[in-house]
């Protein structure tokens, strides 16, 4: 089993601000497909990113991925204030079974 | 517009059994392979299991393998999860998810809690 390990654990950030998100695979995907989901409190989560770097439709171009190997990033280029919830990436689609970091929460400083 | 509503998550005691059910609707059910996704409250997702567009493959997670069981009528537009064998540990919110061509999931229902308690 393939373990996504998210950090921080919670970042502080005020609305205007940078948000840099890391994911860390145990082994190296071989191929890119690691996904970065949002989850509002009461809501299920929605995907922004896959492919390590595509944007899912209608997610604005503040939120863009990197990575390859066992490093992927999230970053929110400039923090907004619905933006404020918690991240999870994601490793699909090769290796079963597919898992979950544990989750990053951008809290308002 | 696609919808994936979740139905069947009640209280049940340990040992029990439970049926969860997945309306979908507002894309072609039969071209996709479905997942049921589960989250304790106020903790992180697990994946519990997939099947395919045709019902030819399915896996589970090993913590549910044996007990659960998923399938799918795509007459009805609908996915399911036979929940056998509960345990307190079982118990979370259900989701279920669309797997997008590109593997990811594309689209999610609200879930529906499943709470396995004496």
């Amino acid at each position: 089993e393939i373990v996504l390990t998210q950090s921080p654990g919670t970042l502080s950030l005020s609305p205007g601000e940078r948000a840099t998100l890391s994911c860390r695979a145990s082994q190296s995907l071989s191929i890119n497909y690691v996904a970065w989901y949002q989850q509002k409190p009461g809501q299920a989560p929605r995907v922004l990113i896959y492919g390590a770097s595509s944007r899912a439709t209608g997610i604005p171009d503040r939120f863009s991925g990197s990575g390859s190997g066992t490093d992927f990033t999230l970053t929110i280029s400039r923090l907004e204030p619905e933006d404020f919830a918690v991240y999870y990436c994601q490793q699909y689609g090769t290796s079963l079974p597919w898992t979950f970091g544990q989750g990053t929460k951008v809290e308002i400083k | 517009e696609v919808q994936l509503v979740e139905s069947g998550g009640v209280v049940v005691q340990p040992g029990g059994s439970l049926r969860l059910s997945c309306a979908a609707s507002g894309f072609t059910f039969d071209d996709y392979t479905m997942h049921w996704v589960r989250q304790v409250p106020g903790k992180g997702l697990e994946w519990v299991s997939l099947i395919t567009w045709d019902s030819g493959a399915t896996f589970y997670a090993d913590s549910v393998r044996g007990r659960f069981t998923i399938s799918r009528d795509n007459s009805k537009n609908s996915l399911y999860l036979q929940m056998n064998s509960l345990r307190t540990e079982d118990t979370a919110l259900y989701y279920c998810a669309k797997e997008d061509y590109l593997r990811f999931y594309d689209y999610w229902g609200q879930g529906t809690l499943v709470t396995v308690s004496s």
